[in-house]
């Protein structure tokens, strides 16, 4: 197994500029989320999937879009870049779509993004 | 609402010292605690979760982590540092009784082990 693979690793960006961050997921993982993680910040939410067809909204969705067409990706979309999205992002899996799991969550390495 | 907290940006021991990063965490029901670890340029990777049970649990690479109730606190040990045990460790809670059970990341603590 690949685990959780996201491409690409880095990434410069223009204001305005739209891009797409990948995530894929080769463990039949029914939950997908992605974070962004800033310095003294932590790890915070931005768009979760329950499931192939399902998104929800995590703390931080505002600029970005999500879709869940297969149970294996689960596609990033900034839709005009700030520089406030400077950050790097990671994407994560578990198995179990519930909400009460006790599943432990599997990263992706992360991709680092600047957007000047 | 759910949180946690990591109070100490930076912990720094010896080698051989043991070592303890702090965290605490404030859900409406019982908890589900996880630890991370996340070396420089990778990302996060599981060190040990508490779901039930023995309230002292053991994980990855020698670590440990103390569930306390009533101090509502899960601080992870380790009784002898490495070098190569320094890292950005993340405290997680998952809330089962809570609306949204995503987990909820602490801000993280540096470790750094000296020889």
């Amino acid at each position: 197994n690949a685990g959780v693979t996201q491409t690409p690793k880095f990434q410069v960006l223009k204001t305005g500029q739209s891009m797409t961050l990948q995530c894929a997921q080769d463990m039949n993982h029914e939950y997908m989320s992605w974070y962004r993680q800033d310095p003294g910040m932590g790890l915070r939410l931005i768009h979760y999937s329950v499931g192939a067809g399902i998104t929800d909204q995590g703390e931080v969705p505002n600029g970005y879009n999500v879709s869940r067409s297969t149970t294996e990706d689960f596609p990033l979309r900034l839709l005009s870049a700030a520089p406030s999205q400077t950050s790097v992002y990671f994407c994560a899996s578990s198995y179990d779509n519930q909400f009460t799991s006790t599943d432990t969550q599997y990263f992706g390495p992360g991709t680092r993004l600047t957007v000047l | 609402a759910q949180s946690v907290a990591q109070p100490e940006d930076q912990v720094n021991v010896a080698e051989g010292n043991p070592l303890t990063v702090k965290c605490t965490y404030s859900v409406s029901g019982n908890p589900y605690l996880f630890w991370y670890v996340q070396y420089p340029n990778r990302g996060l990777q599981f060190l040990l979760k508490y779901i039930t049970g023995d309230n002292l649990v053991k994980g990855s690479y020698g670590f440990e982590a103390e569930f306390n109730k009533s101090q509502t606190s899960f601080h992870l040990k380790k009784p002898s540092a490495l070098v190569s045990d320094s890292a950005l460790y993340f405290c997680a809670v998952r809330d089962p009784g809570g609306s949204q059970g995503n987990l909820i990341f602490g801000k993280g603590t540096k470790l750094s082990v000296k020889p």
